[in-house]
């Protein structure tokens, strides 16, 4: 089956620096891959996505690259905020022909930015 | 307009109440889902209408009943929960199913059972 496994955290870094979090998926065929975001409280957020091998996803500062060599899916962000405290989760999407439908996720990575 | 609007945004139930979580969407989507999430944990999928057809149940306990009107409405009735039933329930909707593309999120209903 389907799955994605990406770094849980906390991730703790400081207002300004580089953000990379790890994202791997295990797919039978071609999926579209996404990050969502969830701020406490709330509900989860598209953030961006990417439907095909090197395309690149972004938004907010926030880009990923489908790299299907390596089955994976890294985010990154030049230069964090505070406000990008969040969790987030990568997922994915591929129709499977009478499986279970649904996004499959992974675990969710705690991103703590301070001040 | 991406959105998908959830009432009630908090509930408090007993264990011998019955109520009724609602969900509902304007894109045209024709597929919808019920996630249950708890704290610190991925959205767990319920259930999946297509067409206003149930097309997924993941084997979720009768006390959990949805429902789908017509294609912009989703309900997920609820009676007899126990505790452990509460939970962040979020609703989703894409434009179809099995076709690869991205779900959009309500903001979801924090349950708590009492």
């Amino acid at each position: 089956g389907n799955s994605v496994t990406q770094m849980e955290g906390p991730v703790t870094l400081s207002e300004e620096a580089f953000l990379t979090i790890n994202c791997t998926y295990t797919a039978t065929g071609y999926p579209s891959l996404f990050w969502y975001v969830q701020y406490p409280g709330e509900g989860l957020q598209l953030l961006l996505k990417a439907t095909k091998a090197d395309d690149k996803g972004s938004n907010k500062g926030f880009e990923a690259t489908y790299r299907k060599e390596t089955t994976s899916f890294h985010l990154e962000k030049g230069s964090v905020q505070v406000s990008d405290s969040a969790v987030y989760f990568c997922a994915l999407s591929e129709y499977s022909g009478g499986g279970a439908d649904g996004l499959t996720f992974g675990k969710g990575t705690h991103l703590i930015i301070q001040p | 307009d991406t959105e998908v609007t959830q009432t009630p945004k908090h509930l408090v139930m007993g264990m011998t109440n019955k109520k009724s979580l609602k969900c509902e969407q304007h894109m045209g989507h024709r597929a919808m889902y019920w996630y249950k999430q708890k704290a610190k944990k991925p959205p767990e999928l319920m259930f999946v209408y297509s067409y206003e057809k149930l097309s997924i149940n993941e084997s979720v306990p009768s006390r959990f009943s949805p429902e789908c009107p017509n294609s912009s409405l989703l309900n997920l009735h609820l009676h007899a929960l126990q505790p452990e039933d509460s939970a962040l329930y979020l609703c989703a909707s894409s434009r179809r199913q099995n076709s690869n593309t991205e779900a959009f999120f309500g903001q979801g209903t924090r349950l708590t059972v009492v």
